[in-house]
């Protein structure tokens, strides 16, 4: 059973900083990982899809990489702002004629003005 | 470009009480899946769907819940006879007519079911 385990559970930084946070699954069999945005009371906003056989998505100022061998994904965030204050969760698609999300607990990000 | 459509955003029934969640997928794709989130845990995936079939239904309570996506219309969660402990953040999400595994999962506002 996929497991997805995220990677300080909160954080808080100046704002400016550049910031990692770090996702891992314990089955590496999966056919793509996703980060979401989640700001209180919304749902989930879409930052970036890795499929298994990337190493990496860069959107913006946000870079995701995936060591799918080793079971673990980073979302960098540079030049962190006040706005991007919020929950980021790691989801990983491990197929198999299921293709349900499997959900960490996510990151509670403070950026301090 | 309407996103995916969630109604309502918020629910109230009292324990016994039917609830019934709504979900209009984004225009194009018909696929749907239901997750929910309870207080302090993560999301939990209940149900995926394709129209008038049910693909996966693996994370659903074996009782007392229940999806469909007909043919016409919006997909619906129906859940009968609450408890208290449904309480949580249901939502939904979409993903292309031509889905493989790797087409992103677009998600709605959610719908936030208290019982009382």
């Amino acid at each position: 059973k996929q497991e997805v385990t995220q990677i300080p559970a909160a954080l808080s930084v100046p704002e400016g900083e550049n910031l990692v946070l770090n996702c891992s699954f314990t089955d590496s069999a999966i056919y793509n990982l996703q980060w979401f945005r989640q700001d209180p009371g919304k749902g989930l906003t879409s930052l970036l899809l890795i499929q298994s056989s990337q190493r990496e998505q860069t959107s913006g100022r946000l870079n995701a990489s995936l060591d799918k061998s080793s079971g673990r994904s980073t979302l960098y965030i540079a030049a962190s702002q006040p706005g991007d204050s919020a929950t980021y969760l790691c989801a990983v698609n491990s197929g198999g004629g299921a293709d349900g999300l499997t959900f960490g607990k996510g990151t509670h990000l403070i950026i301090q003005p | 470009n309407a996103g995916v459509m969630q109604n309502p955003r918020h629910l109230v029934r009292r324990r016994g009480q039917e609830a019934r969640l709504r979900c209009s997928p984004m225009k194009g794709h018909s696929h749907v899946y239901w997750y929910r989130q309870l207080p302090e845990e993560g999301l939990k995936f209940m149900v995926y769907l394709q129209k008038e079939n049910i693909i996966d239904e693996s994370g659903m309570p074996k009782e007392r819940f229940s999806a469909e996506f007909p043919k016409e219309g919006p997909s619906i969660l129906r859940i009968q006879q609450v408890v208290r402990g449904d309480s949580a953040a249901y939502f939904c999400a979409s993903s292309p007519l031509d889905s493989g595994s790797n087409q992103p999962q677009h998600f709605g506002d959610g719908t936030r079911l208290s019982i009382l």
